[in-house]
């Protein structure tokens, strides 16, 4: 399995609060990215990363930044939590964007009351 | 938004039956098309990363073709077991973007022994 870790794994916060969710990886890919997964949607594309502070934004960025100041880290957060972001949240990674696939973390569970 | 269609949207067998699934994404500009293999409260896991128009690629009895000029992949499962019971997602990043994956909704198989 490729070494992704994400933390933490289950959140529950309060509307208005400020979350960041950690994603770690041991495999030196230069490609990260953030997903939300929600009922109805699949998954769909926070924010991603293609090298060490160079990130860009996905499908549903609003309400999210994201940080990598070093390649085995890639942060996601929520400046001011609200309710319409409670969902899981899965990382990912990639060595290239052409014929690699992705690998997943196994997702935090956030839920914002 | 590049628009990723999966179909049917669910899918239930009999063990021992073939089935096939299908994948529809815009072919202009086209990267890569990913298949995803994704089991309840676990990570979608890769199957398949296919580039060239006629490629088709196989792991046990799972195997996957891909047509690029008319935008469209399959994916097919020979003498389906239970535990092959999943989602299974396509992902293009087609577009314009070959860094940003789309993915469709998927496509829900429940085998029945």
């Amino acid at each position: 399995d490729a070494g992704i870790t994400q933390s933490p794994r289950h959140k529950v916060t309060e509307t208005g609060t400020p979350v960041t969710l950690r994603c770690h990886q041991t495999e030196n890919h230069r490609y990260m990215y953030w997903y939300r997964q929600d009922p109805g949607h699949g998954l769909r594309l926070i924010h991603y990363s293609y090298g060490v502070k160079d990130t860009d934004k996905g499908e549903v960025s609003d309400g999210y930044s994201v940080s990598r100041s070093k390649t085995e880290d890639f942060l996601l957060t929520l400046e001011s939590a609200t309710s319409s972001q409670t969902s899981v949240y899965f990382c990912a990674i990639s060595r290239t964007v052409d014929n690699q696939p992705q690998h997943f973390g196994d997702g935090t569970r956030l839920s914002i009351l | 938004i590049l628009n990723v269609e999966q179909s049917p949207q669910s899918l239930h067998v009999q063990e021992g039956d073939s089935t096939n699934f299908t994948c529809s994404f815009p072919s202009s500009n086209f990267y890569a098309l990913h298949w995803y293999r994704w089991e309840t409260a676990k990570s979608p896991e890769a199957l398949f990363v296919m580039t060239l128009n006629g490629d088709e690629k196989k792991k046990g009895r799972i195997s996957a073709t891909l047509n690029t000029k008319e935008g469209y992949s399959y994916l097919y499962i020979k003498g389906s077991q239970p535990e092959d019971s999943a989602t299974y997602l396509c992902a293009s990043n087609s577009g314009g973007s070959n860094y940003k994956l789309t993915f469709g909704k998927g496509t829900l198989l429940t085998v029945n022994p």
